[in-house]
């Protein structure tokens, strides 16, 4: 049981490049958020999905898409990279309602917009 | 401000000592999260507690919450080294039953050998 699986663990671009982050689930969780993590500070949402299909917009989703097509995967895209989006990067999943609501996490994704 | 503030922001204990860090939260929350990270990983759960509890334990740990004054505690007692890491709380919103979860900037312990 692999849990919660990102991928990259590092990535290094270019100011204006894309790219997607990967996050992949085999929990059969039906809620999946993204957050970033930037020195000294908390985690903050980015985008989250309640299932397949379903996504909406958390504190900070400027600069960032997601799509939700299957229950597993939850990508998260930047459309183009700036200095500013330089972090790292959770993905987690849990259950939805009427479930136990514990947050898993991946092990993030260390991003540097040069 | 952000929801779920921990207090304080640095916390330097020596081994065996006891820990104790808090969480204050501005809105109606369906339960209250504490998070473990240690440096350069992800987050580990630690503990669940819902807006109906007030105290629970988990081992060397123990969570109270106070609806009333939106606050939390998390100890930990008989504190060892490898307990050195970053603590969040993190509170489930209300009106997601409690999936979406939003953090506070996290409390650094260091217990000291």
């Amino acid at each position: 049981n692999a849990g919660v699986t990102q991928t990259p663990k590092f990535q290094v671009l270019k100011t204006g490049q894309s790219m997607t982050l990967q996050c992949a689930q085999d929990m059969n969780h039906e809620y999946m958020s993204w957050y970033r993590q930037d020195p000294g500070m908390g985690l903050r949402l980015i985008h989250y999905s309640v299932g397949a299909g379903i996504t909406d917009q958390g504190e900070v989703p400027n600069g960032y898409n997601v799509s939700r097509s299957t229950t597993e995967d939850f990508p998260l895209r930047l459309l183009s990279a700036a200095p500013s989006q330089t972090s790292v990067y959770f993905c987690a999943s849990s259950y939805w309602t009427g479930r136990s609501t514990e947050a898993f996490f991946g092990q993030g994704t260390r991003l540097t917009v040069v | 401000s952000q929801q779920g503030e921990e207090d304080p922001q640095a916390l330097s204990i020596q081994e065996g000592e006891n820990a104790t860090m808090n969480c204050s939260y501005k809105t109606s929350i369906n339960n209250l999260q504490w998070y473990r990270q240690n440096s350069g990983r992800g987050l580990v759960h630690l503990i669940l507690i819902r807006s109906n509890e007030r105290e629970k334990h988990s081992g060397r740990l123990r969570v109270t919450l106070d609806t009333s004054k939106k606050s939390s505690s998390l100890l930990i007692t008989a504190s060892r080294a490898a307990d050195t890491a970053s603590y969040f709380c993190a509170t489930g919103s209300l009106e997601t039953s409690g999936s979406r979860l939003t953090f506070g900037e996290g409390t650094q312990l260091t217990v000291n050998p």
